[in-house]
């Protein structure tokens, strides 16, 4: 079974329009962090935002949020009044901290479009 | 500072040939994490190491594929006897001391890309 899904491959946006890109997750641990990554056509993983499974709050940083819903294993990401650089692959991704292992699983990706 | 820095940027090789991918972490940091990104997919995992020490190689996706991290820094990534489905991009990841802890993201290079003929 897959731990993120993700599941809008694309996605076509007005500039200026806010945008809610939606993330999946399936894990038995009660300690997991979640993270949202940016990566445009040039290749690198930007980071972008963070959520600790035990944060109360949602995470906010700048024009990104994610809403996450625990009980329902969804951390969606916002983007408020996007702008034409949003246009990117932007991956949702968890990390679980089992014993000694540590490794981040991300989910397909969803490719933002963001028209004029 | 310096970020992750990953030579060559990008490798083309012929079916049958050895390659090595390096990877430079950010200076002090702990864990090391090597990706595949096939096009248009998101990063899979494949080996992590904390400092020397390889903790996880359950990813490689066969014994062709070998990574080490002699001196808990720069990291070397090899694939032997090249196949066309290991054309891919290539990511590494590195990160402080994430023991017992969730809150760090993992700072990436900016990937190689293998192209296989």
């Amino acid at each position: 079974a897959q731990k993120i899904t993700q599941t809008q491959p694309g996605m076509f946006v007005q500039e200026k329009e806010a945008v809610t890109l939606d993330c999946t997750y399936d894990t038995s641990d009660q300690s997991y962090g979640l993270f949202w990554y940016k990566q445009p056509s040039s290749g690198e993983m930007i980071f972008l935002i963070y959520q600790g499974s035990y944060d109360e709050q949602n995470a906010t940083e700048g024009r990104y949020s994610l809403n996450f819903q625990k009980a329902r294993k969804s951390a969606n990401l916002v983007i408020s009044a996007s702008q034409l650089g949003d246009s990117a692959m932007y991956f949702c991704a968890m990390r679980e901290v089992m014993n000694r292992d540590d490794k981040i699983i991300f989910g397909k990706g969803t490719r933002l479009h963001i028209l004029p | 500072g310096a970020g992750v820095s990953q030579s060559p940027r990008y490798k083309v090789a012929k079916r049958g040939q050895d390659v090595a991918l390096r990877c430079d972490p950010i200076s002090g940091h702990v864990s090391l994490f090597w990706y595949q990104q096939a096009l248009g997919q998101g990063p899979e995992f494949l080996t992590y190491f904390q400092n020397e020490a390889q903790l996880d190689k359950s990813g490689l996706p066969s014994d062709r594929f070998f990574a080490e991290r002699p001196e808990g820094s720069v990291s070397t990534l090899k694939i032997q006897r090249t196949q066309q489905e290991d054309s891919a991009v290539y990511l590494c990841a590195s990160s402080p001391d994430t023991t017992g802890t969730l809150t760090y993201e993992q700072y990436f290079g900016p990937g190689t890309r293998l192209t296989v003929t």
